[in-house]
């Protein structure tokens, strides 16, 4: 079974930094694009970066570019968003998505998420 | 960017009734290598994480109810629900995966009239 667990999420400043995971099990996670997607308390959903099965192909929303970093361990299954320069307008919950192997793909499993709050 | 817009916002519809969501995107996502539309279809419930319904802008995921229907094709495409079912209540979301950057519709918020 597919399970994708996010965590890390916590209550920042704003200017402050903060680095959430993803722990995937169920599946050869190094074979698999992975991508992060958020959700603003009562908004929509906003793609907010992929990587590519390596880790050499990174791609990111312009909201984010220069302050966010996607990565991705495949020796320990896991993956990563460091968020630097953290504004209010990031507060959302940050969802771990899997799709396909290809970067051009739809996101078949969601993680429960984890909420980031940044207020002083 | 490709702009993913859908209509309406928000719809009530009475239980057996049919309900159609639409999404248009401002480019073709329809990639000619291959002729599939890269289109996805979520369906989102209060407190949840989005599910997926609907990929390749019509071929339903597993375990959807077939109740579920995606059609269209390059910029113009529709979610159908044949027969409104109560647990059917949820927000609807449009996603393009054409392109490396991913862009999502605005969602439609369905309800029980």
């Amino acid at each position: 079974e597919v399970q994708l667990l996010e965590s890390g999420g916590n209550l920042v400043q704003p200017g402050g930094s903060l680095r959430v995971s993803c722990a995937a099990s169920g599946f050869t996670f190094s074979s698999y694009a992975m991508s992060w997607v958020r959700q603003a308390p009562g908004k929509g959903l906003e793609w907010v970066s992929t990587i590519s099965t390596s880790g050499d192909s990174t791609y990111y929303a312009d909201s984010v570019k220069g302050r966010f970093t996607i990565s991705r361990d495949n020796s320990k299954d896991t993956l990563y968003l460091q968020m630097n320069s953290l504004r209010a307008e990031d507060t959302a919950v940050y969802y771990c998505t899997k799709g396909h192997p290809s970067i051009l793909t739809y996101f078949d499993y969601w993680g429960q998420g984890t909420l980031v709050t940044v207020s002083s | 960017d490709i702009v993913m817009t859908q209509s309406p916002d928000s719809l009530a519809v009475s239980l057996g009734e049919r309900v159609t969501i639409n999404c248009k995107s401002s480019q073709s996502v329809l990639y000619s290598s291959d002729n599939k539309n890269y289109l996805a279809w979520y369906q989102q419930k209060p407190g949840q994480p989005p599910k997926l319904l609907i990929y390749w802008a019509s071929t339903r995921e597993s375990g959807v109810p077939d109740r579920f229907s995606g059609g269209g094709s390059g910029t113009d495409f529709t979610l159908a629900i044949t027969s409104l079912q109560a647990e059917d209540v949820a927000v609807y979301y449009c996603h393009q995966y054409y392109t490396p950057r991913h862009t999502f519709g605005q969602g439609t918020k369905l309800e029980i009239k």
